[in-house]
């Protein structure tokens, strides 16, 4: 099983639309849990931290749940411009290294 | 802030050919990281380092070797490079490890 797996998609959503996305992790120890956006051709930038309490910023809402270890990504009211791939990235603790998913692909059409 | 830089941003390689990826950070981050990148695949971890001077391989290292002789500069070197070797690499850095990456905008590198 690999240590964090992500449905690639892609998911053709228009404008307007909620979309979620599941990442699940295999490793018990994991601490730190990110949600990573990519542009095509582009570096990944950091979206948003996942909290275990769960936390919002603007239209995106992310979640973690220990017990059935995945994360989620919730966007509401979607737009043309959230069109990219969304990367899941998990950190054990302890070991500092950024452990990616392979990513979700979002498509937003007119 | 530069942020991450990276350079080349593009080369072609000869298969056996040798050149070294530069990476340098501006923001005293003790962690860097080196990725590749397949087409429709996720970022995978070639080696990483948590400080100068300290430098440990990740999943996929063979083929490539690298140095962390300062705080900013973290190259990665490939010798005798092979098709196989072909893909995008990201250099990454973190101030404490279990925080944001921030990244370069990476090396697109096609051994023919």
């Amino acid at each position: 099983r690999k240590e964090v797996e992500q449905d690639p998609g892609p998911f053709n959503v228009p404008e307007g639309a909620t979309v979620a996305f599941n990442c699940t992790y295999s490793n018990s120890a994991s601490q730190s849990f990110f949600w990573y956006r990519q542009d095509c051709r582009k570096e990944p930038k950091l979206l948003m931290s996942v909290y275990s309490s769960g936390n919002e910023d603007g239209r995106f809402t992310a979640q973690l749940n220990r017990a059935s270890q995945y994360i989620s990504l919730l966007i509401r009211d979607s737009k043309l411009s959230d069109s990219a791939t969304y990367l899941c990235v998990v950190i054990k603790g302890g070991s500092y290294i950024p452990t990616f998913g392979r990513g979700t692909s979002l498509i937003v059409h007119p | 802030n530069a942020g991450v830089t990276q350079t080349p941003k593009f080369r072609i390689l000869k298969i056996g050919q040798s050149m070294t990826l530069q990476c340098a950070q501006d923001m005293n981050h003790n962690y860097m990281y080196w990725y590749r990148q397949d087409p429709g695949m996720g970022l995978k971890l070639i080696y990483y380092s948590v400080g100068a001077g300290i430098t440990d391989k990740g999943e996929v290292p063979n083929g490539y070797n690298v140095s962390r002789s300062t705080t900013e500069d973290f190259p990665l070197r490939l010798e005798l490079a092979a098709p196989s070797q072909t893909s995008v690499y990201f250099c990454a850095s973190s101030s404490q490890g279990d925080t944001e990456a921030f990244f370069g905008q990476g090396t697109r590198l096609t051994v023919v």
